[in-house]
């Protein structure tokens, strides 16, 4: 059972835009703390995303967004394509356990 | 170019030890937090630990706390893992990754290609 919580799974046709949900507590996310986020191609090691909720490194494409609120943060993809196909994590850190935490993971099918 | 490649993985019983071993290059090592973050088969991402510039700070998971060091040697680059008394759980694949941003909002930056620990006897 993960701290932060994300669907198993999504899915959209090319071209369409999915969302992928993490809701946290009070004590990571609702502690102020921000959300980063992870694409996993299959087979290969994570890569950064998204950072400090809604900032995007160098090479990603702004097709992918990020927002946090509350609780709660979200990673939008528009425009979707064949390739991004993969799992997403999202990240925070928590003051209860004093240490960095992930989301379940969303594996992403792109139809 | 920018990397990090950890070594050190292999099979282990239950109850041995394991030194794993991330080494850095194509930036300026001594200035990031590193981390160690676990991935079990078919399983998500877990954090494990984490070390300061200096590594006068050390940062662990309960899951390993007591049973894994971690350490650094900025002058040889490289970060450590140190399993002790390792269990079945403990399977995984370990990446090494570097931190950004500020304490507790650290992210990962940069990962490693990972390396395998199988822990059976």
């Amino acid at each position: 059972q993960s701290v932060l919580t994300q669907p198993p799974s999504v899915s959209g046709a090319p071209g369409q835009r999915v969302t992928i949900s993490c809701t946290g507590s009070s004590s990571n996310i609702g502690a102020g703390y921000d959300v980063h986020w992870y694409q996993q191609l299959p087979g290969t090691a994570p890569k950064l995303l998204m950072y400090d909720n809604s900032s995007r490194p160098s090479g990603v494409p702004d097709r992918f967004s990020g927002s946090k609120s509350d609780t709660s943060a979200s990673l939008a993809i528009t425009g979707l394509q064949a390739e991004d196909e993969a799992d997403y994590y999202c990240q925070s850190y928590d003051n209860s356990l004093s240490g960095w935490v992930f989301g379940g993971g969303t594996k992403l099918t792109v139809l | 170019e920018v990397q990090l490649l950890e070594s050190g993985g292999g099979s282990v019983q239950p109850g041995g030890s394991l030194r794993l071993s991330c080494a850095a290059s194509g930036f300026t090592f001594r200035n990031y937090a590193m981390s160690w973050v676990r991935q079990a088969p078919g399983k998500g991402l877990e954090w494990v630990s984490t070390i300061s510039t200096t590594g006068g700070t050390t940062y662990y998971a309960e899951s390993v706390k007591g049973r894994f060091t971690i350490s650094r040697d900025n002058s040889k680059t490289t970060m450590y893992l140190q399993m002790n008394s390792v269990k079945a759980e403990d399977t995984a694949v370990y990446y090494c990754s570097k931190g950004r941003g500020a304490p507790r909002n650290w992210y990962f930056d940069l990962w490693g290609r990972g390396t395998l620990v199988t822990v059976s006897s």
